[in-house]
């Protein structure tokens, strides 16, 4: 079992649709949960952070996080075509200081 | 501000050659971060320091070494290049497991 988990896509929605990405991730002890965006050819930039149970909202962006279920979602309302990127889920492990990434999910936003 | 700095950018090695990728940070971070992404795997870890004088093994470490050098620098080696080397490498640097990681520009490497 890979330590963090995303469906690799492509999820195609339409422009002003919401998209929603998840991630699942092994390490129970998990303390700090990010979102990452990567345009082709380019490194990968913050989105948003979370560290605790439910939702947290910056924007048109949503993460949503349940340590019960081992669990980290992202939503983006409003969807742009300048929204179509890999977005990699990040984990940072409770039992090492590990940063580790998920395999990103290739969203792509249809005009 | 540079953030994190990466260098080389582009690189083109000869199997059997050896090179070392270096990376520095100044937002005074405490971790810092080796990973190699190639098309369909995402982000790999090859080794991490959670702090100066400390190195650990990623997921990937095989065919690597590390340094960290200071608590700017943390350098990659490849001490015998394989065409299975051929990657993306990203380093990164974190002030502690509870922020953001920030990203270097990258280093395309091609090993023929």
């Amino acid at each position: 079992q890979k330590e963090v988990e995303q469906n690799s896509g492509p999820l195609s929605v339409p422009e002003g649709a919401i998209a929603s990405l998840n991630c699942t991730y092994s390490d129970r002890g998990s303390q700090s949960f990010f979102w990452y965006r990567q345009y082709s050819g380019k490194s990968p930039e913050l989105i948003m952070s979370i560290y605790s149970n439910g939702d947290k909202e910056d924007g048109r962006f949503t993460a949503q996080l349940n340590k019960a279920s081992q669990y980290v979602s992202l939503l983006i309302r409003d969807s742009q075509p300048s929204d179509s990127a890999t977005y990699l889920c990040a984990v940072n492990g409770g039992a090492t200081n590990k940063l580790i990434f998920g395999t990103g999910t290739l969203l792509a936003v249809q005009p | 501000n540079a953030g994190v700095t990466q260098t080389p950018k582009f690189q083109v090695l000869k199997t059997g050659q050896s090179m070392t990728l270096q990376c520095a940070q100044d937002m005074n971070h405490n971790s810092m971060y080796w990973y190699r992404q190639d098309p369909g795997m995402g982000l790999r870890l090859i080794y991490y320091s959670a702090s100066e004088g400390t190195t650990d093994k990623g997921e990937v470490p095989n065919g690597y070494n590390v340094s960290r050098l200071n608590k700017r620098e943390f350098s990659l080696r490849l001490e015998s290049a394989a065409p299975s080397q051929t990657s993306v490498y990203f380093c990164a640097s974190q002030r502690d497991r509870y922020t953001e990681a920030f990203f270097g520009q990258g280093t395309r490497l091609t090993v023929v």
